[in-house]
């Protein structure tokens, strides 16, 4: 079974100040996503990495999949108090099929004014 | 454009009552559908997915049970609910090809928060 360690559970910060939130697994993952989630909502993915050592940016948010293709880490620059949510990922691995999605089970982010 | 539709938003029933939630899928065909719940504590977990119509893949043992009626149609039942059944339920779907391995993305619904007491 492959399992997706995020961390850390909960990170509370100051509007403005930057953060970065972990992926890992012990397995090698033929691709990774990330979903942000608000309270009583579903998930939304945000971005899908691929390549080992890929990097993607949206706005101010950085997504790095690892060399390896074992983890993965958002970057959040200049926090606002709009990213909080639930933070997801998600591995995907080869030969998984309609069921090939293990989630993380996310990082709480509050973003204070 | 896609969209998904999923209720009730909010739901409380008593330990032994039925259940049935449902969730339809707009603006595709054929779409792959997932049951998910999410505790606390325990991330989201797939309990049921189907590839198409009358095929249902069960993730866990448990008294819950899925049915897809129609192409676009998901339903989760139980006879009888647990103390152990509350949680948040998502219904999602992808336009699945073949692999998650690319660019397969699941567009999950807004939702049920179910409580049983």
């Amino acid at each position: 079974t492959q399992l997706l360690e995020q961390s850390p559970q909960f990170l509370s910060i100051q509007e403005g100040e930057n953060l970065t939130v972990y992926c890992n697994s012990s397995s090698v993952f033929s691709s990774l996503q990330w979903y942000r989630q608000e309270p009583g909502e579903g998930p939304v993915l945000l971005v899908t990495v691929v390549t080992g050592g890929e990097v993607k940016k949206l706005k101010r948010l950085t997504f790095q999949f690892g060399d390896a293709r074992k983890d993965s880490s958002l970057h959040i620059t200049a926090a606002q108090p709009g990213d909080t949510g639930l933070y997801l990922c998600a591995g995907a691995w080869s030969g998984g099929g309609a069921d090939g999605l293990t989630f993380g089970k996310g990082t709480h982010l509050i973003i204070q004014p | 454009s896609q969209t998904i539709h999923q209720w009730p938003a909010t739901l409380v029933q008593p330990v032994g009552s039925p259940l049935s939630l449902e969730c339809t899928v707009e603006g595709t065909s054929n779409p792959n559908l997932y049951w998910y719940r999410q505790a606390a504590g325990r991330g989201l977990q797939l309990l049921f997915y189907s590839v198409g119509i009358g095929q249902i893949s069960s993730e866990v043992p448990q008294n819950l049970s899925a049915s897809r009626p129609q192409d676009r149609q998901f339903i989760l039942s139980s006879k009888k609910l647990l103390l152990s059944d509350s949680g948040f339920y998502l219904c999602a779907w992808s336009a699945f090809t073949g692999s998650f391995e690319t660019n397969e993305k699941l567009f999950f619904g807004s939702g049920t928060q179910l409580s049983v007491l």
